[in-house]
């Protein structure tokens, strides 16, 4: 069964403040791993589709990292408005076009 | 932007009485998919659709069913609905066979209160 796990729950940073949320997963075979973006009240939003161990994807202050285990979305020096939750969702290799989605991140950022 | 539309955007609705969602695309995506998030729980897949009238269960389909007669529409119903059906739901469509993508594009979602 694929799994996915993102820690932590919740991260409150101050602006400016640096961190990574982790994402690690297990499937029988990866075919991409998705990071979303999603404000209260709204649907998740896209940002970025890794597909092989040492990928790197970039959008402003993200930066988001893949390697066998696990993938971490880096948020540099970050603002009130990066404040959302943050999913990752992964694509197997046994699967058909489904993804398999964390729990979530929760961010906030206080000025 | 992905053209998708959710109705209604909310409901009330009562123990036993069925109630039917729809998500409607404008762009003739073949992929379609119907999620609710839960506290908890985060989104999980109830069913979806590869086509007209080709479609598939997900994780947690027990209670519901869906239908696609139109490349456009994408129904979910609660046949008899339960205050463990009350959440958020979302749509989504995915340009799988369209592109070599396979990133899901989701709708805004409607709220669903079972009292």
């Amino acid at each position: 069964e694929d799994q996915v796990t993102q820690s932590p729950e919740a991260l409150r940073l101050q602006e400016g403040e640096s961190s990574s949320l982790n994402c690690s997963y297990t499937v029988s075979g990866l075919r991409g791993l998705f990071w979303y973006r999603q404000d209260p009240g709204k649907g998740p939003e896209f940002l970025f589709t890794l597909y092989s161990a040492g990928e790197e994807k970039e959008k402003e202050r993200l930066k988001a990292t893949l390697t066998k285990k696990e993938s971490f979305l880096h948020i540099t020096a970050p603002k009130p408005e990066d404040s959302a939750t943050y999913l990752c969702a992964v694509r197997a290799h046994s699967g058909y076009s489904t993804l398999t989605f964390g729990k979530g991140t929760m961010l906030l950022v206080s000025p | 932007d992905a053209g998708i539309t959710q109705s209604p955007r909310h409901k009330v609705t009562e123990t036993g009485t069925p109630v039917t969602l729809r998500c409607h695309q404008t762009e003739n995506h073949r992929y379609m998919y119907w999620y609710r998030q839960d506290p908890g729980h985060g989104l999980r897949l109830i069913h979806y659709s590869y086509g007209v009238k080709d479609t598939d269960k997900g994780e947690v389909s027990d209670g519901y069913s869906v239908s696609r007669s139109k490349t456009e529409d994408f129904l979910l119903t609660l046949e008899s609905a339960t205050s463990s059906q009350t959440s958020v739901y979302f749509c989504a469509i995915s340009l799988w066979g369209q592109s070599s993508s396979y990133e899901q594009y989701f709708g805004p979602g409607t709220r669903l209160t079972v009292t």
